[in-house]
């Protein structure tokens, strides 16, 4: 069946390093894929999307390209702040919904 | 204004209890859905309405019935609450539904269920 892998957290950083997130999918045929950011006591709130392959999505200063040869959607951003420390979810959406089980970020100053 | 927005934020209750969340969203979307996040922050969907009609339900226990009076509403009733019920439950929303999915989910802020 279709699956969503997010690697495992927390992931912990100082202020200022480069962020990355895999996301890996498994799906019939080529979903879209999701990255969403939930703060504590929140729900999710969409950072970014991609519908096909090579595509780009970005927002916030993070960044995450739809690899189709690599089935792999991974989040970036280049210098992150303590206000980025959250869970990280990425998504896929094609016949289904699949979440995957969430990367939570820890952002020290 | 809240697009997707969800009472009560939190619910104590006892075992054995029926209770009710309501759930409402003004972004026009055809399709809502309710998701559980237990402890681990691992989300599951349970059920997903489009139009008012079931389109999604997922290996829940009967116990939980979802109910949309229109397509702006959506509501969860738990009968006979037991203590692994206790979790966050989200309701969402998106644009579209039915066949292939391709549109963000928008959520609500969560509802926090503890069953003592």
């Amino acid at each position: 069946g279709d699956s969503v892998t997010q690697m495992e957290g927390p992931v912990t950083l100082s202020e200022e390093a480069f962020l990355t997130i895999n996301c890996t999918y498994t799906a019939t045929g080529y979903p879209s894929l999701f990255w969403y950011v939930q703060y504590p006591g929140e729900g999710l709130q969409l950072l970014l999307k991609a519908t096909k392959a090579d595509d780009k999505g970005s927002n916030k200063g993070f960044e995450a390209t739809y690899r189709k040869e690599t089935t792999s959607f991974h989040l970036e951003k280049g210098s992150v702040q303590v206000s980025d420390s959250a869970v990280y979810f990425c998504e896929g959406q094609g016949f289904s919904f699949i979440f995957g089980k969430g990367t939570r970020l820890l952002v020290k100053p | 204004d809240t697009a997707v927005s969800q009472t009560p934020k939190y619910l104590v209750t006892q075992m054995g209890n029926d209770k009710s969340i309501k759930c409402e969203q003004n972004l026009g979307h055809d399709t809502m859905y309710w998701y559980k996040q237990d402890s681990k922050k691992f989300l599951k969907i349970m059920f997903s309405y489009n139009n008012k009609e079931l389109i999604i339900n997922e290996t829940v226990p009967n116990r939980f019935s979802p109910k949309s009076p229109d397509k702006a509403h959506l509501n969860l009733h738990i009968n006979s609450l037991e203590l692994g019920d206790s979790a966050v439950y989200f309701c969402a929303s998106s644009q579209g539904g039915g066949g292939v999915h391709n549109s963000p989910l928008h959520f609500g802020n969560g509802t926090r269920l503890t069953v003592t």
